[in-house]
């Protein structure tokens, strides 16, 4: 069974310092990672996702991340973080490229705190 | 509309009540899903239409669950007999197509609390 990992229930980070949200999966196939964020009281927006070509993916708002096959990683970073930016964050993972739409997996999800 | 749209936002139910939440998804969006997200935790699946049909009901938790989407346009999720249990946002979030990797927008939420 597929499977999403975020291991930092909570990190904090300075405005303007570099940001590394980590994400491990476990599924059968390569599937669609996806990135969300989700700020309070609000639903979930989608920061970027990647199903192949170029291991490292563009989002929007300066997000970017790094698909590592060998170590099933789809860590999120930005290299300088706005106070904006505090909220939760959620790795997903989906059925592969041209398979029914179906359910995404989510992670337990990353806090962000940003300080001044 | 230009979103997902999620009605009521916040719902009180006392336990044993019955529930409905109403999804209004992006017009003409084939692919339709309902989350539960609980406190502190990352959404979790509950069910999937295509266009009417419903393809996928396996995270239903029971079968006090049901959803429906007649037309294959607004979605409605009841809950019936709620229990404190149910407590947690109920995401909807819909599709333009039919395959994996469309993008998938998810609406604000209705908040259950039972109590």
């Amino acid at each position: 069974a597929q499977s999403v990992t975020q291991p930092d229930i909570h990190i904090t980070v300075s405005e303007g310092a570099s940001l590394e949200l980590r994400c491990n999966y476990s599924y059968g196939a390569t599937p669609y990672l996806f990135w969300y964020v989700q700020s309070p009281g609000q639903g979930l927006q989608l920061l970027l996702k990647y199903f192949s070509g170029d291991t490292l993916v563009q989002g929007i708002k300066g997000f970017e991340a790094e698909f590592k096959r060998s170590q099933s990683s789809f860590n999120l970073r930005k290299p300088s973080v706005h106070w904006s930016d505090a909220a939760e964050y959620f790795c997903a993972v989906g059925p592969p490229f041209g398979g029914t739409a179906s359910k995404l997996t989510f992670g337990t999800g990353t806090r962000l705190q940003v300080t001044l | 509309g230009a979103g997902v749209s999620q009605s009521p936002r916040y719902k009180v139910a006392k336990r044993g009540q019955d529930v409905a939440l109403r999804c209004d998804p992006i017009s003409g969006h084939v692919s339709l899903f309902w989350y539960q997200q609980a406190l502190g935790q990352g959404p979790e699946f509950l069910t999937y239409f295509q266009n009417e049909a419903q393809l996928d009901k396996s995270g239903l938790p029971s079968d006090r669950f049901f959803a429906e989407r007649p037309e294959g346009s607004v979605s409605t999720l009841k809950i019936q007999r709620t229990q404190q249990e149910d407590s947690a946002v109920y995401l909807c979030a819909s599709s333009a197509g039919a395959t994996s990797g469309n993008t998938i927008y998810f609406g604000e939420g209705s908040w259950l609390t039972v109590v």
